[in-house]
């Protein structure tokens, strides 16, 4: 059984500039969840989408955003890139919302320069 | 806000002695906690979980102990071994609130042969 895929797994991208990443599943997770990981602040919630509609959504600024298309794979887009952006993104699924464990992927390191 | 906590940054434990890693929390509404393990380049993975209605859970050389009226969760690994050198995370949720985890800022734990 594949586990969760994130694309790209490396970008680096400049100020004011806007990055889209990807998250696929584990075949039959319906829910897909976000979450920043930056030094010193450990994993925080960005948002989660189940049945492409947004569940719940973390303390970030609109310019990170989020959706799921109709076969669970889900796209974040965070716009107008600040230095503070760079972290590493971390996608986890589940097979429904409100599970007791988020399977990850390997995560999406994002360099803002 | 940082509302999960871990306040060591890292461990060393010799082989096959307990490694105890400590992690607390401010929400008296979480009632579901995790650990997971993170290996660098690689997502976290699910290690062991407790709900509040316990106040310990084991498997196999994992066990992890709750202490709601301090707010207080521990992960012990006995007999630790050199392939548990990753870092920890602990993460807590509150229902209902779908996939949204607080996680800690992770200790990273290592293992000396």
């Amino acid at each position: 059984k594949a586990g969760v895929t994130q694309t790209p797994r490396y970008l680096i991208k400049t100020r004011g500039q806007q990055v889209t990443l990807s998250c696929s599943p584990i075949s039959g997770h319906r829910s897909v969840s976000w979450y920043q990981q930056t030094p010193g602040q450990g994993l925080q919630f960005l948002f989660e989408y189940f049945s492409e509609t947004q569940r719940n959504k973390g303390n970030f600024p609109g310019r990170f955003s989020g959706r799921q298309f109709s076969n669970s794979r889900s796209e974040m887009n965070v716009s107008t890139l600040e230095l503070g952006d760079s972290a590493l993104y971390l996608c986890a699924s589940s097979p429904q919302s409100g599970a007791n464990v988020l399977t990850f992927g390997a995560g999406s390191r994002l360099t803002v320069l | 806000d940082q509302q999960v906590k871990q306040n060591s940054p890292s461990l060393s434990v010799q082989e096959g002695r307990i490694s105890i890693l400590n992690c607390d929390y401010t929400n008296s509404m979480f009632d579901y906690f995790l650990w997971y393990k993170k290996y660098p380049a690689e997502g976290p993975t699910f290690l062991i979980s407790i709900s509040s209605i316990k106040d310990k859970n084991e498997d196999g050389r994992f066990t992890v102990f709750l202490n709601k009226s301090a707010k207080h969760l521990s992960l012990h690994i006995v007999p630790s071994q050199p392939g548990d050198s990753a870092v920890y995370f602990c993460a807590a949720r509150a229902a209902p609130t779908g996939n949204q985890f607080y996680f800690g800022t992770g200790t990273s734990l290592t293992v000396i042969p």
